[in-house]
């Protein structure tokens, strides 16, 4: 089972240049996020998306775009790299149903190391 | 203002052990708490949940414990093993309309378990 891939695993990026950074789950999950975490931050939430086509702001959206044409992919982009962007990006998925519980948890990548000089 | 609280970032216990993992919340709006795992290089991993209607979940090793009244929760694991030794995220959750919810998460506390 694949679970969430995000590719690529590592990146440097020099200021101003642009990416995008790809998610995509196997597990026909609902929703799907874009975390980054930081030294002593933990997890924030970046944007997220609650079905195909649709997608929304999380607590640090500033500087990111994301976009859900498909169910099973979930891109997030930068326009204009700054160094304020180098940080390690978890994509995660989930069901969307509040009634199963054992599904409650979200399943998360391996993490894309984004280091912007 | 920060929502999920984890004010220890690290922690050291001895193998054979219990390590206990705090974590405080300020949402009273929050039904439902998760505690992820997270190696070096690697993403987080569901390790445990309590819904808020309980105040014990115990998974083998692993018990979590809340406190409503408190605002307070806590991992416990018993025995702590050297591959215990990994970053702990505390989380929280609530309904946020349009059908969907979002995981508040802790900043994270580094557990070290020594041989």
């Amino acid at each position: 089972n694949a679970g969430v891939t995000q590719t690529p695993k590592f990146r440097v990026l020099k200021t101003g240049q642009s990416m995008t950074l790809l998610c995509a789950q196997d597990m026909n999950h609902e929703y799907m996020y874009w975390y980054r975490q930081d030294p002593g931050m933990g997890l924030r939430l970046i944007h997220y998306s609650v079905g195909e086509g649709t997608t929304a702001k999380g607590e640090v959206p500033d500087g990111y775009n994301v976009s859900r044409l498909k169910k099973q992919n979930f891109l997030l982009g930068l326009e204009s790299a700054a160094p304020s962007q180098t940080s390690v990006y978890f994509c995660a998925s989930s069901y969307g149903l509040r009634d199963i519980p054992s599904n409650y948890g979200y399943t998360f990548g391996s993490g894309t190391r984004l280091t912007v000089v | 203002d920060q929502q999920v609280k984890q004010n220890s970032p690290s922690l050291s216990v001895q193998e054979g052990r219990i390590s206990i993992l705090n974590c405080d919340y300020t949402n009273s709006m929050f039904d439902y708490f998760l505690w992820y795992k997270k190696y070096p290089a690697e993403g987080p991993t569901f390790l445990i949940s309590i819904s808020s209607i309980k105040d014990k979940n115990e998974d083998g090793r692993f018990t979590v414990f809340l406190n409503k009244s408190a605002k307070h929760l806590s991992l416990h694991i018993v025995p702590s093993q050297p591959g215990d030794s990994a970053v702990y995220f505390c989380a929280a959750t609530s309904y946020s309309g349009a059908g969907s919810y979002q995981l508040t998460f802790g900043k994270g506390t580094k557990l070290s378990v020594i041989p």
